[in-house]
């Protein structure tokens, strides 16, 4: 059975790190092919993927927010991480975490941890 | 970017009612066309992948067509659980884009 479940700090201010972590069970990110990605949604708003990283550490990230995003893995404790330096009233969303199938499908996805940025 | 634009963005259906929503790519994207159905406050779930291949689970009402840069999604019979919003997205190429979602009510 997979699951995932994402976890972050719940509120922060403008200009503060963003650090998110996707804990993971019922597959590994050192299997072959395997890949776990990032996308958001602002409350009442469309998706909008962010980033992924495959098994190979492999790491793909939007260009709208590149500059800005870091996307790690520690496989051998089932998590997957997503970092966003500079943050703004923009980056207020719910945050999820998705395994990826194939090319950038996203399978199974966690519950989703909301994120608010104010000051 | 690939821009994925869908219609509607509402939908109104009666139980028992056929309703299609339609995705166009912005390019040809080769059938990496995917659906997503998001339940009130819930995380999205996949429904269809590469345009017209339906998910394990997901009921034989569903289903998907299209190919190059048009693609739809057609519920037949509608159920009340099928209120929900639908999302399509482009997995051809990154930056991996969604449509801005149908939201599907019952009339």
């Amino acid at each position: 059975q997979v699951t995932l479940k994402e976890s972050g700090p719940g509120i922060l201010q403008p200009s503060q790190t963003l650090s998110l972590t996707c804990t993971f069970s019922g597959f590994s990110l050192s299997t072959y092919g395997m890949g776990v990605g990032w996308i958001r949604q602002p409350s009442g708003k469309g998706l909008e993927w962010l980033a992924n990283i495959w098994w190979d550490d492999d790491k793909y990230y939007n260009p709208s927010l590149k500059n800005r995003l870091t996307i790690s893995k520690d496989t051998s404790n089932n998590q997957a991480f997503l970092k966003i330096t500079n943050v703004d009233t923009a980056d207020t969303a719910t945050y999820y975490c998705a395994r990826i199938r194939g090319v950038s499908l996203f399978d199974y996805w966690g519950q989703g941890v909301m994120v608010t940025v104010s000051s | 970017d690939i821009q994925m634009t869908q219609s509607p963005a509402s939908l109104s259906a009666s139980l028992g009612e056929t309703v299609t929503i339609e995705c166009l790519a912005s390019e040809d994207i080769y059938s990496n066309l995917a659906w997503y159905q998001q339940k009130p406050g819930k995380s999205p779930q996949l429904l269809i992948y590469y345009a017209n291949s339906l998910n394990d689970g997901v009921p034989s009402r569903f289903s998907g067509s299209g190919s190059g840069t048009q693609y739809s999604l057609k519920i037949n019979s509608l159920q009340s659980e099928d209120v929900s919003i639908y999302f399509c997205q482009q997995n051809y190429d990154s930056p991996y884009t969604f449509g801005a979602g149908t939201k599907l009510e019952l009339k």
